[in-house]
């Protein structure tokens, strides 16, 4: 059974730093490319950002560029998130999901989705 | 990346069918063929429900299905039941990954 499990939550100030993880059980975790996706309270999901397999392609949303550093190990199967300069916005549940592709032969197009997701870390900022 | 729009919340009687709307600004076809589906309840984690537009994935319900005209893709709920009652995402990746702002679904 696949499992994702995040850790490293808390509250902390404006302008700290933080790292959260999420181990991943169940799965050969060096087979998919991963991501992280957060919900601020009251709001939608936003994409943050999302890892290749062997950890040699990286993407982050442009809002976030520059503070938040995605990275994995795969010998440990687990996924990281290094977050800095932290503001209040930045206070939400921060979701591990595992990242699948599909390539319809038909129409050539090579799809990306969500298939398994963490239960979530909350993440507080405080002024 | 374009920015997907959805419907801020819609309604149906159970039974109903419902179908909620995921429209993109951008004229990026392919991130089009790459609109997936989730369904958010309070407190837990989303789930996949429609993968590369039509797709569902194993264990997923027939009453759920996804379609794609032009820039629109558009997620239908058939025979709408009470647990059906949550938020629900499109997400489109090109380039970058994008959620639509979500759409609240209530069952009267």
């Amino acid at each position: 059974e696949v499992q994702l499990v995040e850790s490293g939550g808390g509250l902390v100030k404006q302008g700290g730093s933080l790292r959260l993880s999420c181990a991943a059980s169940g799965f050969l975790f060096s087979d998919y490319s991963m991501s992280w996706v957060r919900q601020a309270p009251g709001r939608g999901l936003e994409w943050v950002s999302s890892i290749s397999s062997g950890g040699s392609s990286i993407d982050y949303a442009d809002s976030l560029k520059g503070r938040f550093t995605i990275s994995r190990d795969n010998a440990q199967n687990s996924l990281y998130l290094q977050v800095s300069s932290l503001r209040a916005e930045d206070t939400a549940v921060y979701y591990c999901a595992r990242e699948k592709s599909y390539y319809d032969i038909l129409t050539g197009h090579q799809t990306y989705y969500f298939d398994h997701w963490g239960q979530g870390i909350l993440l507080t900022v405080s002024s | 990346q374009s920015a997907l729009t959805q419907p801020a919340s819609v309604s149906g009687s159970p039974g109903q069918s419902i179908t909620i709307s995921c429209t993109g600004t951008s004229s990026d076809v392919d991130a089009f063929e790459n609109v997936s589906w989730y369904q958010k309840h309070p407190g837990k984690a989303p789930k996949l429900m429609i993968y590369a537009v039509t797709k569902r994935p194993s264990g997923i319900s027939n009453r759920f299905s996804g379609s794609k005209s032009g820039n629109t893709a558009s997620l239908t709920i058939s025979g709408l039941q009470v647990e059906d009652e949550a938020d629900y995402f499109c997400y489109s990746y090109a380039g970058s990954g994008v959620f639509g702002g979500g759409t609240k679904v209530t069952v009267l």
